[in-house]
């Protein structure tokens, strides 16, 4: 079946600009998870969803936010980008998101803002 | 608070020798622990997992790990690397009560034919 897809791959934006990142879970999967990887910080937590909600949120800033929609597709959202917010951003799906759950993670977005 | 440390930045190791990549995690419970490996411009691929039962998890690729609670270290080893394990591995731990995972800081691996 096919694996989690992220879109676009690679995204450059300047500051103050916003941006959306797209993910689609594997068929099936219910939990969809985002992760920011920088060289400085590593992976981070952004947030979880699970059926249209949050369930679990990391320490970023309100520019930070997400949503998923009912066909489990999820959506993170950057306003007021900073020139710190350039990263992979990865997008992981798991069944139930349940930490026993096999979580798959896509290639990720590269945002690169200027 | 969970947390998991890689003390390791970068690993250089010769095609064909073994190789032992350490990991160590703070945590008050029985931890869920993973490694996970990703390859340039890859997401990350789910290597081995652990939460209770033998200590001793096996893995994909060829890989393994041991869970020792006494030292709070879940190290990964392969017993003869290829070419191809060239990539950055890290360690996670899942927070209890949540549904996310904590990843340590990565070990990149370069491996010499």
């Amino acid at each position: 079946k096919a694996g989690v897809t992220q879109t676009p791959r690679y995204l450059i934006k300047t500051r103050g600009q916003q941006v959306t990142l797209s993910c689609s879970p594997i068929s099936g999967h219910r939990s969809v998870s985002w992760y920011q990887q920088t060289p400085g910080q590593g992976l981070q937590f952004l947030f979880e969803y699970f059926s249209e909600t949050q369930r679990n949120k990391g320490n970023f800033p309100g520019r930070f936010s997400g949503r998923q929609f009912s066909n489990s597709r999820s959506e993170m959202n950057v306003s007021t980008l900073e020139l710190g917010d350039s990263a992979l951003y990865l997008c992981a799906s798991s069944f139930d998101g349940l930490l026993t759950d096999t979580q798959y993670f896509g290639p990720g977005t590269r945002l690169t803002v200027l | 608070a969970q947390s998991v440390t890689q003390p390791d930045i970068h690993i250089t190791v010769s095609e064909g020798a073994s190789l032992e990549l350490r990991c160590n995690y703070s945590y008050g419970a029985t931890p869920y622990l993973f490694w996970y490996v990703q390859s340039p411009g890859q997401g990350l691929q789910l290597l081995l997992k652990y939460f209770s039962g033998d200590t001793l998890v096996q893995g994909i690729k060829g890989f393994e790990a041991e869970f020792k609670r006494s030292q709070s270290s879940f190290n990964l080893r392969k017993p003869s690397v290829h070419w191809s394990d060239a990539a950055e591995y890290f360690c996670a731990v899942g927070a209890s009560g949540t549904y996310k995972y904590i990843f340590g800081t990565g070990t990149r691996l370069k491996v010499l034919a």
